[in-house]
């Protein structure tokens, strides 16, 4: 069972406007949460991050939202540009004692000039 | 400073051999991670060092595929007996332990081809 769901394999955007990627999750147990983006043959790079404790984490034109009763979170890219053209993985962390990150299955990002 | 790194970048391989995949970790980072990422996939997680012991191998597929970190630096992944079913990117990433923040940093990958 997927743990983290990202069900929007793709978005377009144009550029200069908002682009808002989704993730829901279901394991209880997650406390922190990630975003990475993905160019093609390289690895993934960490973007922005959130704590449970916290629902907004702002980082220049990203914004991460989480809504804990909801078990969603999103990422906000606001203007988008042409260079974040990419895949965007959403990852979470669980409180116990497993320490990796389970991400989703990602959403490719095209951002349109 | 200098990002993880991976060798080989790309690796093709007969089914039924061995390969090792070798990771450099960030310096001074103490967790290392190995993940392997599908075609359309998330990475997924196969095993967790921190310094020079396994404290996690729970994502291990079968016992064909081991790891080491003999000085607590860099880590080998081995698979032996390779089957068209390991061709994937397999990817390493390091992170500082002990702080509140959870980030782990991740290096190109190697992509493995069993034909």
């Amino acid at each position: 069972d997927q743990q983290v769901k990202q069900n929007s394999p793709s978005l377009s955007v144009q550029e200069g406007r908002i682009s808002i990627l989704n993730c829901d999750y279901t394991n209880s147990m997650f406390d922190y949460f990630l975003w990475y983006k993905k160019y093609p043959a390289e690895g993934p790079t960490f973007l922005i991050s959130i704590s449970s404790i916290k629902d907004k984490n702002e980082d220049g034109r990203f914004t991460v939202f989480l809504n804990k009763s909801a078990k969603h979170l999103s990422l906000h890219i606001v203007p988008s540009q042409p260079g974040d053209s990419a895949v965007y993985f959403c990852a979470a962390r669980s409180s116990g004692s497993a320490r990796q990150l389970t991400f989703g299955s990602g959403t490719q990002l095209t951002v349109l000039p | 400073g200098a990002g993880v790194s991976q060798t080989p970048s790309n690796k093709v391989t007969e089914k039924g051999k061995y390969v090792e995949l070798r990771c450099d970790p960030i310096s001074g980072h103490t967790a290392l991670y190995w993940y392997r990422q599908s075609l359309g996939q998330g990475p997924e997680f196969l095993i967790y060092f921190q310094g020079t012991g396994a404290a996690d191998d729970s994502g291990l597929p079968n016992d064909r595929f081991f790891a080491v970190r003999p000085e607590g630096s860099v880590s080998t992944l081995k698979i032996q007996r390779t089957e068209r079913g390991d061709s994937a990117v397999y990817l390493c990433a390091s992170s500082l332990e002990g702080r509140e923040r959870y980030e782990q940093y991740f290096g190109p990958g190697t992509r493995l081809t069993v034909t």
